[in-house]
């Protein structure tokens, strides 16, 4: 079985613009959880999505949005990026439920000038 | 809100020789789930090994196996026989298993095992 994919696998931006990263789950699986890491504040979590819902979301500001889709594909957009954006975002995939282990992505590399 | 907390920023140890890391978290909830990832320099989070707080039994893979302490809130990872593969940061998390929290995982901040030859 496919693992989670994420496109594109690194990005470079400038301060200002928008960015659409995309994330594929593991076949069957319908939750897509968005994390980001930094080495100043380490992984945190941004939002989760099943079923085309946004069940949870963290603590981030409104420039960061998602969604997926019916094949749960799911997107995560940045808007009006800032310096501080940069950062590795990930994805991780599971079936839904509250206990199900999340599997994770390789992850999309956001580098902002 | 629950934190996690790893207290060794990097450890080192000889191939063929075991290593623990420690963990602690903060919950008032009592039905949750505890996580062990690996990142390894290619940064894909690898699942290592997995913990159901209402188990008093301890899980373990292969070489991989946890000390989980519920009431001193305490979750160590023990790596037996210690390859070069295993050289990465390695992650505990906690994940609630009730109310909303759906889909998030509460991170440490990672101990980074470097594996000598």
């Amino acid at each position: 079985k496919a693992g989670v994919t994420q496109t594109p696998r690194y990005l470079i931006k400038t301060r200002g613009q928008q960015v659409t990263l995309s994330c594929s789950p593991i076949s069957g699986h319908r939750s897509v959880s968005w994390y980001q890491q930094t080495p100043g504040q380490g992984l945190q979590f941004l939002f989760e999505y099943f079923s085309e819902t946004q069940r949870n979301k963290g603590n981030f500001p409104g420039r960061f949005s998602g969604r997926q889709f019916s094949n749960s594909r799911s997107e995560m957009n940045v808007s009006t990026l800032e310096l501080g954006d940069s950062a590795l975002y990930l994805c991780a995939s599971s079936l839904g439920g509250r206990t199900d282990t999340q599997y994770f992505g390789p992850g999309t590399r956001l580098t902002v000038l | 809100a629950q934190t996690v907390t790893q207290s060794q920023p990097e450890m080192s140890v000889q191939e063929a020789e075991t290593v623990t890391l420690s963990c602690t978290y903060d919950t008032s909830e009592s039905n949750y789930y505890l996580f062990w990832y690996k990142q390894p320099p290619s940064r894909q989070m690898i699942l290592v090994i997995r913990q159901e707080a209402y188990k008093q039994q301890n899980a373990t893979e292969n070489r991989f196996s946890v000390n989980f302490q519920k009431a001193a809130k305490s979750f160590s990872l023990k790596i037996s026989d210690s390859q070069l593969g295993d050289t990465a940061m390695y992650f505990c998390a906690f994940r609630h298993a009730g109310g909303t929290s759906y889909g998030k995982l509460t991170f440490g901040q990672g101990t980074i095992l470097t594996v000598h030859p």
